[in-house]
């Protein structure tokens, strides 16, 4: 019973274009939402998070949208970078912290 | 800071041994969290302390897998006997509080290969 799903396993974008990752959850009482990058022989780190008192989030070229009628998450990245290229988690927090299964991101130069 | 600290980086132990995973947590610290990645089900919670008492055990898949945190720098995780299927990368993360505002901390995963 996976409670948060990344149903893209991989995502490919151009240098310079944006990158959009997509984040669904199933259980309505997740009201904090957290992204986190890994890249490789590494653990993953703190992004960007939103709570759902708002629908947006920015910080510098990442911005999280939060759809909390669609139960729906994005991360969006403009303008992507080669050094972006990562695996990506949304996570999502009620009780206790809940992750996807991530979105292996790959920024082509 | 040094981060959170894992040790051994990587695993290889032929089914049936046991296996001990651990953790330095970061310093000032006081929630410690064991996670395992897999390609199928992707980051699952294991085990989490607070002040160095076990919160929540749920995640931990049987009784193969036990964790302690004898004090506030230092937790492990085992695995006796261990089996293929515990093949995974297993974590540890810390952060500041139990807070669901306050970001994990990971440390850089032990690789576990069961043969």
């Amino acid at each position: 019973d996976q409670q948060v799903k990344q149903n893209s396993p991989s995502l490919s974008v151009q240098e310079g274009r944006i990158s959009i990752l997509n984040c669904d959850y199933t259980n309505s009482m997740f009201d904090y939402f957290l992204w986190y990058k890994k890249y490789p022989a590494e653990g993953p780190t703190f992004l960007i998070s939103i709570s759902s008192i708002k629908d947006k989030n920015e910080d510098g070229r990442f911005t999280v949208f939060l759809n909390k009628s669609a139960k729906h998450l994005s991360l969006h990245i403009v303008p992507s970078q080669p050094g972006d290229s990562a695996v990506y988690f949304c996570a999502a927090s009620g009780n206790k912290l809940v992750f996807g299964a991530g979105t292996i991101l790959r920024v082509k130069s | 800071d040094a981060g959170v600290i894992q040790s051994p980086r990587h695993e290889v132990t032929e089914m049936g041994q046991e296996v001990t995973l651990r953790c330095k947590p970061i310093s000032g610290h006081n929630s410690l969290f064991w996670y395992r990645q897999t390609m199928m089900r992707g980051l699952e919670l294991l085990i989490y302390f607070n002040n160095n008492v076990p919160i929540d055990d749920s995640g931990m898949p049987e009784d193969r897998f036990s964790a302690k945190m004898p004090n506030a720098s230092f937790s492990t995780l085992k695995i006796q006997p261990s089996e293929p299927r515990d093949s995974a990368v297993y974590f540890c993360a810390s952060s500041s509080a139990t807070g669901k505002r306050s970001p994990l901390h990971f440390g850089n995963g032990t690789r576990l290969t069961v043969t």
